[in-house]
Parts: structure tokens; C-alpha cells; sequence
């Protein structure tokens, strides 16, 4: 149980075009959600944690304009990338706190190349 | 700031011998630790964790220890087997009861397991 599945895997895309990733619980509700950002060899870094039905909370250095989330149901949130710029290629995960379980679950990852 | 190290890049061990991951942390208010595995272009998947009111958690082949007096913990793979060879992530958080506050990540360390 407790499944959570992110689409899509891999997205190109060209500057300047925004691109949607979702992120489903699958079995459970998820009132919270993270968004990660992972750059080559370095730690998965919080972007902002979604909240079903109230705005997003934004890490210092997020730039909450570009990076769009929305989380309106407890099994779907959201993140759009705006504008987007070759140095917004990475790789994006997001994962879902599971209630009465101390761990939390992630998705499979969006590797987003921007051209 | 990183509050969670893990300071060796990388370890290789030989398939059937133990791997010994560690991991220190500096926020002594951290009071849950979490291990988890990464597979290339995969969303990390979790391994095991610890409460800070023990000392020694293990699940079968792995074990995790906590020094507490020394913000240490670390993963022990016993015996260690080619599928092991990932990424493994340390992480850190908040015990909130039936939850966890947010996670703090480790940059991560790539064990290779040969045969």
C-alpha cells in the first residue's frame, strides 16, 4: 500500500513552454505533499510542501511564480514549471506523507530536459 | 546549510561482507532518522528508520545504529548482495506522533556491491 505515482518520467520541452508533473496517491489520502528537486550527485532538496486545499509553502530560494503547485484534492497535486529554462532541467520528485505511518512515500521521479 | 552529512561520496564492497553506511547530523533536536534507497531515475524507496529513543533498529539484513551523544547513525547491510548497489539516502526529521515533520536529506552515498 501507500503508492504514489508521478507523471510523466521524462519530459523535453523547449524555453519559454511550461510543463505539468503530477504526483497521484493512489491508495490513501495525502493532506501533505513534497516537491523535490535533485541536481547529478547531490541531495534531494525541498522545494515546497503542498497542502491539500490552502497555497503552497516555498523553500527560501523557490521562486513560487515559476514553480506552480497546486494540490486540490487529497490524491493530486500538482507542479508547473513556467518559463521554462534550459538551467530548470532536472530531475523533480514528490512524495506524500502517509497518515499514521512514520515514513513518507515517493514518486518515480520526472526527469525534465529543457531545450 | 546541511544539516544532514554523509561525507563518504561513495563505497565498495565485495558481495557477502558487511556495508557499513554512516551519517551525522548537527540539529540535536532531530529525534527520527530515515534510511532510504535510490535507483537511477527512481524516486527514493524507504529502507528503515530509527526513533531517537532507541539505539538499534534492524530489519533483517539491515541494521541501523544511533549515537545519539555523537549526532551519528549509520546503516549496516549484512550480507551485502549486487542488488544493494544504489544510492542510499540518510535522512532526518521531526517526530510529530502519528507523523513526521519534513525530511532533511543527506547527500547520499553510491555503494557498489561486487561479486
Amino acid at each position: 500500500g501507500a503508492v504514489v505515482s508521478q507523471h510523466p518520467s521524462r519530459v523535453i520541452c523547449k524555453s519559454g513552454t511550461s510543463v505539468k508533473i503530477e504526483c497521484r496517491s493512489l491508495d490513501f489520502q495525502a493532506t501533505t505533499m513534497f516537491w523535490y528537486r535533485q541536481f547529478p550527485k547531490q541531495s534531494l532538496m525541498l522545494m515546497a510542501t503542498s497542502n491539500e486545499g490552502s497555497k503552497a509553502t516555498y523553500e527560501q530560494g523557490v521562486e513560487k511564480d515559476k514553480f506552480l503547485i497546486n494540490h486540490a484534492s487529497l490524491t493530486l497535486s500538482t507542479l508547473t514549471v513556467t518559463s521554462a529554462h534550459p538551467e530548470d532541467s532536472s530531475f523533480y520528485i514528490c512524495s506524500a506523507s502517509v497518515r499514521g505511518r512514520k515514513r513518507y512515500t515517493f514518486g518515480s521521479g520526472t526527469r525534465l530536459t529543457v531545450v | 546549510d546541511q544539516q544532514v552529512k554523509q561525507n563518504s561520496p561513495s563505497l565498495s564492497v565485495q558481495e557477502g561482507r558487511i556495508s557499513i553506511l554512516n551519517c551525522d547530523y548537527t540539529n540535536s533536536m532531530f529525534d527520527y532518522f530515515l534510511w532510504y534507497k535510490k535507483y537511477p531515475a527512481e524516486g527514493p524507496t524507504f529502507l528503515i528508520s530509527i526513533s531517537s529513543i532507541k539505539d538499534k533498529n534492524e530489519d533483517g539484513r539491515f541494521t541501523v545504529f544511533l549515537n545519539k551523544s555523537a549526532k551519528h547513525l549509520s546503516l549496516h547491510i549484512v550480507p551485502s548482495q549486487p542488488g544493494d548497489s544504489a544510492v542510499y539516502f540518510c535522512a532526518a526529521s521531526f517526530d510529530r506522533g502519528s507523523t513526521l515533520g519534513r525530511l532533511y536529506f543527506g547527500r547520499g552515498t553510491q555503494l557498489t556491491v561486487w561479486p
